[in-house]
């Protein structure tokens, strides 16, 4: 299994909602991140779990809440988004971080619209 | 702060020539360097990663070339075909962890 798989492909919210994204892979890696990204430009990183610990928060609203229930799990919790929220959600995963990384698989991301 | 630019910003060829995708980043204490391509609406897909001790790698019509010293890549399309279209992307890891960073990324279009 050489593949990131993200659930659901589509997402409408309310802004009261709550609602959860999934990322899942079976590669044995252990470092694995959060990506969002707007249209017509690069992918733009929020969170960073190494070894099932979160490592990298790069200043996201609490609104959205990360969680890594075993290595090979990623949820991204929402709640109380903002339209300006809506964008397509990247997760992605490495074998390790620094020289251990050989490089980032992704998947194909979560199409999230907030209504 | 890394930073990674990606010259052209968009290209529009016929299909059959040979393109040259250029990257370039500041901070040359990398550990590779990875070339993606996205469709519109989709995820990223990995096409070559380069490590930092390696000059090039090659897949099919694809050749990526790395030189660290100067911070530049590039990556070379043979024979182009409509199905080439799509936004190529090129990002780095840093010596410093675990952070990916992203060129800006160059629009391919491709027309039969």
């Amino acid at each position: 299994d050489t593949e990131v798989t993200q659930t659901p492909k589509h997402l409408v919210m309310g802004m009261t909602n709550k609602k959860s994204l999934k990322c899942e892979q079976h590669m044995g890696h252990r470092a694995m991140y959060w990506y969002k990204q707007k249209a017509k430009k690069p992918p733009e990183l929020m969170f960073v779990y190494s070894y099932e610990k979160l490592s990298i928060n790069e200043s996201v609203p609490s609104r959205f809440s990360p969680e890594c229930p075993n290595s090979s799990l990623l949820n991204l919790h929402l709640h109380a988004l903002q339209p300006e929220d809506s964008a397509l959600y990247l997760c992605a995963s490495s074998r390790g971080g620094g020289p251990h990384n050989y490089g980032y698989t992704f998947g194909s991301g979560t199409r999230l619209t907030v209504v | 702060k890394q930073e990674v630019t990606q010259i052209p910003a968009a290209l529009s060829v016929p299909e059959g020539e040979n393109l040259v995708l250029n990257c370039s980043f500041t901070d040359s204490a990398i550990y590779n360097l990875q070339w993606f391509r996205q469709d519109p609406g989709k995820g990223l897909t990995s096409l070559l990663l380069i490590q930092s001790s390696q000059r090039e790698q090659t897949s099919g019509r694809l050749n990526a070339s790395l030189d660290k010293s100067s911070g530049r890549s590039t990556l070379y399309i043979a024979a182009s075909q409509p199905g080439d279209s799509a936004t190529y992307l090129c990002a780095v890891v840093n010596n410093a962890g675990n952070m990916l960073t992203f060129g800006g990324g160059t629009r391919l279009m491709v027309k039969p």
